[in-house]
């Protein structure tokens, strides 16, 4: 079965300075990875996505997030963290053989201190 | 387009009223999922579909039902509502599997 492991809970950084929300996955071939931002009363908004080719991936608003499959792991990662960067952050894990069923992981709350 | 549209947005109902909560999308997606957000335990997957008449649980599927008539409409139904569904539910489609998902904005459902 596939899983998700979001190891914080909750990460608090000062604007300006740099963030890394970790990830890492359970799954047995190569899985299609995502991280996904949640504001306050919202639904989720895709940050980028990962399938193939290049591990560095590049998002929306700054983001990008490295695929590294010895470690299982696809952390997301911003230069410079904005007080907007405010927001809940979900990894997700999919894959063909489970049409439909994506995995989230429990969630990592950012907050951003002025 | 719309996007995944979801009603209503907040309800409150008493222990063992049932009701059924609305999803649609306009974006002509195969799959369609329901979750539910609880805090500290983001989202679990409730029941899914990868096309009209095809439905199937997920991990968390007791107490809900669901059915997919249409490729746009996959409503959620509560037979006789319990407190542990107070929750957050979000419905979400996207085209196949490796596609993004998107979401609704999310119905916030409080039993008493």
């Amino acid at each position: 079965a596939q899983s998700v492991t979001q190891p914080d809970i909750h990460i608090t950084v000062s604007e300006g300075a740099s963030l890394e929300l970790r990830c890492n996955y359970s799954y047995g071939a190569t899985p299609y990875l995502f991280w996904y931002v949640q504001s306050p009363g919202q639904g989720l908004q895709l940050l980028l996505k990962y399938f193939s080719g290049d591990t560095l991936v590049q998002g929306i608003k700054g983001f990008e997030a490295e695929f590294k499959r010895s470690q299982s792991s696809f952390n997301l990662r911003k230069p410079s963290v904005h007080w907007s960067d405010a927001a809940e952050y979900f990894c997700a894990v999919g894959a063909h053989t489970n049409a439909g069923k994506s995995t989230f992981g429990d969630g990592t709350t950012l907050t951003v201190k002025p | 387009n719309a996007g995944v549209t979801q009603t209503p947005k907040f309800q409150v109902l008493k222990t063992g009223q049932s009701m059924t909560l609305q999803c649609a999308q306009d974006m002509n997606h195969e799959y369609m999922s329901w979750y539910r957000q609880d805090p500290g335990m983001g989202l679990r997957l409730i029941h899914y579909s990868v096309g009209a008449g095809i439905t199937d649980q997920g991990e968390v599927p007791n107490g809900y039902n669901v059915s997919r008539s249409t490729t746009e409409d996959f409503p959620l139904r509560l037979l006789s509502a319990a407190p542990s569904q107070t929750s957050v539910y979000f419905c979400a489609s996207r085209l196949r599997d490796s596609s993004e998902a998107f979401f609704g904005q999310g119905t916030r459902l409080t039993v008493v």
